[in-house]
């Protein structure tokens, strides 16, 4: 059973438009959540996270909202850029549980020019 | 951030050898982690390298088939014993640096079974 769901595998957004990219979890203890992008033959990079006290945080072009009562969150990118192309993963952990992350299956983004 | 170096960045290996990863941060850090992602999946969590003491291993997941070693603050191993071609993925070491902080990843080490 997923516990971090991102149902869609792909998205394709113009250059200059803004990306929504979504995740939905399961797991009510889960009380941080974070973004990660990862190109080809590199590692995760950590975007952007969110508490759950928040229900907004920005950090430039990126902006993760989370809506508790609804298990979703999502993370906008304004405006899309052809660099901002690579496959984006949603991320949850539980105080409680340590600081093991639960990572969602990834949304593949493609910003075209 | 820390900057985490693992190595090699990738081998091919024979059925039923074994492989070390390494994974070396560039400062002191309270947890690293090990994943493993297999093609066209996300990331799994393998294990919790404690330092001084053995890691804790997710379900699925023994220490007879993927011992770790965490000796000091900022350098931990994986090992990849008795390799199958299922073994085949890529492995990724992270740290992080507290609780509710983000992990830092590796680049990771792509791992071909023949």
């Amino acid at each position: 059973d997923q516990q971090v769901k991102q149902n869609s595998p792909s998205l394709s957004v113009q250059e200059g438009r803004i990306s929504i990219l979504n995740c939905d979890y399961t797991n009510s203890m889960f009380d941080y959540f974070l973004w990660y992008k990862k190109y080809p033959a590199e590692g995760p990079t950590f975007l952007i996270s969110i508490s759950s006290i928040k229900d907004k945080n920005e950090d430039g072009r990126f902006t993760v909202f989370l809506n508790k009562s609804a298990k979703h969150l999502s993370l906008h990118i304004v405006p899309s850029q052809p660099g901002d192309s690579a496959v984006y993963f949603c991320a949850a952990s539980a105080y409680n549980y340590g600081q093991n992350f639960v990572f969602g299956p990834g949304t593949r983004l493609s910003v075209l020019p | 951030s820390a900057v985490i170096s693992q190595k090699p960045s990738r081998d091919i290996c024979q059925r039923g050898t074994s492989l070390t990863i390494q994974c070396q941060v560039d400062s002191q850090v309270t947890m690293m982690f090990w994943y493993r992602q297999q093609p066209g999946q996300s990331l799994t969590l393998i294990a919790t390298a404690n330092q001084g003491s053995e890691a804790t291993y997710e379900s699925g997941f023994v220490i007879d088939k993927f011992p770790i070693s965490r000796p000091n603050l900022t350098f931990s191993t994986l090992t990849v014993s008795n390799m199958s071609p299922e073994d085949s993925s890529i492995y990724l070491c992270s740290a992080v640096g507290g609780n509710n902080q983000p992990q830092h990843f590796g680049d990771g080490t792509r791992l071909s079974i023949l």
